[in-house]
């Protein structure tokens, strides 16, 4: 069925590094943009990162620019989050998330259609 | 930098009756607007995009409404599987989600 599960959370220390992935099934993955969203314990979302279709670009929120790194793999139908020099305030439930597609996956929408269940990051000594 | 702010914070209403949910923007961001529903434990769904058009398979008693700053989402009537966190989510720059309200059983 359609779905993205996501993996690699844990606990890790401050200033260490994680990789997350989400597994993308049952759609053409190489069609649609990719997000990682997040959520800290007990608070709202905030979007972290997006990448389009085919990798050519990537954006990020400014609290994690040139920490985190998103990329992906098409043939793997496979999304990664890269995380290092990891801070407290990163700790939280990364949900990765699929842009909408209307036909033509140039286009980003900038709204999520599809998540995953979420796996949780926890960053303490 | 545009601020999302939704109201209530908490909403309390009777199964059955109707719940209308406040989004408000900080500056405009025309029909570039989005709506979601998380449950305990769960990821988020999306029910409504482009401030009006309801996402595949969302029932239809869901409908929102606005334009500009001031959006709106509407439950006609309550079922007991509705009461969750709803968040809205701004897309005319930057993702930007609101901080949520919690819609709890009367």
């Amino acid at each position: 069925q359609v779905q993205l599960v996501e993996s690699g959370g844990g606990v890790a220390q401050p200033g260490r590094s994680l990789r997350l992935s989400c597994a993308a099934s049952g759609f053409t993955f190489s069609s649609h943009g990719m997000h990682w969203v997040r959520q800290a314990p007990g608070k709202g979302l905030e979007w972290v990162a997006l990448i389009r279709y085919d990798g050519s670009n990537k954006y990020y929120v400014d609290s994690v620019k040139g920490r985190f790194t998103i990329s992906r793999d098409n043939s793997k139908n496979t999304l990664y989050l890269q995380m290092n020099s990891l801070r407290a305030e990163d700790t939280a439930v990364y949900y990765c998330a699929r842009d909408q597609n209307y036909g033509d996956p140039s286009v980003t929408y900038w709204y999520f259609d599809l998540w995953g269940r979420g796996t949780l990051v926890t960053v303490s000594s | 930098e545009i601020v999302m702010t939704q109201s209530p914070a908490t909403l309390s209403v009777s199964p059955g009756e109707r719940a209308t949910l406040s989004c408000r923007a900080s500056q405009s961001i025309t029909s570039n607007l989005a709506w979601y529903q998380q449950k305990p434990g769960q990821a988020p769904r999306l029910l409504i995009y482009g401030a009006t058009t309801r996402a595949t398979g969302i029932p239809a008693r869901f409908s929102g409404s606005g334009s500009g700053t001031e959006f709106t989402l509407t439950i006609s009537s309550l079922q007991s599987e509705d009461f969750a966190v709803y968040y809205c989510q701004q897309y005319n720059n930057w993702p930007l989600f609101g901080q949520g309200t919690k819609l709890e059983i009367k």
